[in-house]
Order: structure tokens, then sequence, then C-alpha cells
């Protein structure tokens, strides 16, 4: 079975670029999560969705953006990028949202901005 | 407010030695607790996770963990490390209420021959 996919690999923008990034979560998996990865740190959560709607957000600001199509897969936007977007960030997909829920994470994009 | 504390940044093993990392959180009601590791260039992978019940449990590739309630803490542990175990390890819980799910900063492991 496939497991979450993301693209792109790897993204290199410049300061005040628009950026989209793509996930396709496991198939059966109606929840899909966002994290931001800053080098040396752990995994910061951004969004999760779950059917379309949007059921959890972290501390991040509206330049943050996401969304999720029928099929589930789920798209994060980020706009006017900064340097410390500089990131690795990953999705990760659950059977439905709630803490108790196992997320299967993919391998994420490490995006530069320069 | 919740959080995930990983007391240690960086902890170098012998090969065949214990090991033991060090997972503390701070919530209200007891929160779902999770490790996951990640070798580099890949995702997170799930070692094991603890929702009720025993408090010892038991994961994939020999690594176990303890929840003790009284210490808030949620330990990792393993008999016998191979150096295939080096990696970086990260507790994390997700919320009973909401959909929050909360990482550590992570361990990074060093095994030595």
């Amino acid at each position: 079975d496939a497991g979450v996919t993301q693209s792109p690999t790897h993204l290199i923008k410049t300061r005040g670029q628009h950026v989209t990034l793509r996930c396709s979560p496991i198939s059966g998996h109606k929840s899909v999560s966002w994290y931001q990865q800053v080098l040396g740190q752990g995994p910061q959560f951004i969004f999760q969705y779950y059917e379309k709607e949007e059921r959890g957000r972290g501390n991040f600001p509206d330049r943050f953006s996401a969304r999720q199509f029928p099929n589930y897969s789920s798209e994060l936007n980020v706009n006017a990028l900064l340097l410390g977007d500089s990131a690795l960030y990953l999705c990760a997909s659950s059977t439905q949202v709630g803490g108790y829920n196992e997320q299967f994470f993919g391998p994420g994009t490490r995006l530069t901005v320069l | 407010a919740q959080s995930v504390t990983q007391p240690d940044i960086h902890i170098t093993v012998s090969e065949g030695a214990s090991l033991e990392l060090r997972c503390n959180y701070s919530y209200g009601a007891t929160p779902y607790l999770f490790w996951y590791v990640q070798s580099p260039g890949q995702g997170l992978q799930l070692l094991l996770k603890y929702f009720s019940g025993d408090t010892l449990v038991q994961g994939i590739k020999g690594f176990e963990a303890e929840f003790k309630r009284s210490q808030s803490s949620f330990n990792l542990r393993k008999p016998s490390v191979h150096w295939s175990d080096a990696a970086e390890y990260f507790c994390a819980v997700g919320a009973p209420t909401g959909n929050q799910f909360y990482f550590g900063t992570g361990t990074s492991l060093t095994v030595i021959p």
C-alpha cells in the first residue's frame, strides 16, 4: 500500500514569494495534518483537516493556509515567504481526527527561502 | 499550556548497551502518548503508543516505553541498541480533547561500535 506522499521533495524560493505544497494521504484516510519542522526542532502543528473542513490550527500567522480536496488530498499555501519559513514541511494522514489517532507521516518537503 | 519535554538533546551509547530516552509532558489530563523515530531524510515512523491500560507498552524494533502518571513521564527504553537505531527520536502527545498533536524537541541518538 502506498504511504503518504508529498510533492515536491525540495523547493527553493526567495523572500516575498508564495509556495504551495501538496500531500496525498493513505487511501481511506480522511484526515490530513500539516507540520513545520525547523532544523534541530520537533515538528510544530500547523493545521488539521477532516472531510474538507479545518479541525485544528496551530499558532501560525495568516500567511499560512491550507485546504483539503474531495479526494482528501491537501495543499498547504504560504504567502509572503520569510527566511524563517525555511523548514521541512511534513504531512500526516489519519483515519479520523482526535488526539488518539495514529498519524502516518510523509517524507516531507524541504523548503529553503533565500 | 500543553508541552512535551525531552531533556536530552543528544545521547551517545555503545552498540549492545541499554538505552533510555526521557520524555515528560505537561497536560491537565492524561494525554495520548507516542514515540516516533526519524532517520535522516525519512519521515516519522511510529515506534509505540499509549492510550490506557498496561503502563508498559511494547513497540516495534524491540523498543518499549513506560507511562508513569505520578511523574508525567513516558520514557522509551531498549535493552540492547543496534547501530541501525541511530536516529532522532521524538516524543509526542495527542490532546484528549481537540485535535492538537504536540512534539518534543527530539533526542538525537548516536551509536558507537
